[in-house]
């Protein structure tokens, strides 16, 4: 399976500020996702990351608040924008290959103060 | 609305206590289920993927199975090092059509004590 890193791991920061977190995967990939992770909650589907077009969001989340681009197939970013204590949370990245099944980055951890 | 449940929340066990997860589903046409092991910290590491009812995936001390409704992750004689949050998820068809959407459960947290 592909190996893949995200930058940062973690991070702290302000109330109405905006941190962009970079997925790297090795090799290339068809498809790239973005999910959330809050405490104590399932895994959420944010958007899928479209190489070359906008991302495709799910139900409650917008590009005005979570814009994502994807240059190529090996890279993508996700911009948490003014940002609010409710957006403290893990943050995912995740690529699809050949099958079904996704593998996942090792997560970002957000906390908003 | 696709849904999956999972039970128990957490689970304690002895070393060698073999025991078992589950995961209850509901999906508009099932494509697959998957099984996720989570450390903490760390993002979830893929374990197996189900594709139809009566199925099953074995890797180590870890065993997978599908019906219908629900799917199983049995534990045989767990170690330590077994210790995490297990995972599942689903993914259906969305309007009849596909989709690369997975819906999670919130996992069982399983502590193996020695």
């Amino acid at each position: 399976s592909a190996v893949i890193s995200q930058k940062p791991s973690r991070d702290i920061c302000q109330r109405g500020t905006s941190l962009t977190i970079q997925c790297q995967v090795d090799s290339q990939v068809t498809m790239m996702f973005w999910y959330r992770q809050q405490p104590g909650q399932s895994l959420t589907l944010i958007a899928t990351a479209n190489q070359g077009s906008e991302a495709t969001y799910e139900s409650g989340f917008v590009i005005d608040k979570f814009p994502i681009s994807r240059p190529n197939l090996t890279f993508s970013t996700l911009t948490v924008s003014n940002m609010s204590p409710e957006d403290s949370s893990i943050y995912l990245c995740s690529v699809k290959q050949v099958g079904y099944e996704q593998y996942f980055g090792p997560g970002t951890r957000l906390t908003v103060t | 609305e696709d849904q999956v449940t999972q039970s128990p929340e957490a689970l304690r066990l002895q070393e060698g206590e073999s025991s078992s997860l589950n995961c209850s589903y509901t999906v508009s046409g099932l494509r697959g289920l998957f099984w996720y092991r989570q450390d903490p910290g760390k993002g979830p590491e893929f374990l197996f993927t189900l594709y139809s009812a009566g199925e099953e995936k074995e890797k180590e001390r870890l065993k997978a199975t599908l019906t219908k409704k629900e799917s199983f992750l049995h534990i045989t004689a767990p170690k330590p090092e077994d210790s995490a949050t297990y995972l599942c998820a689903v993914l259906g068809l969305l309007y009849g059509g596909a989709t690369n959407k997975l819906i999670f459960g919130t996992g069982t947290l399983l502590a193996v004590q020695p």
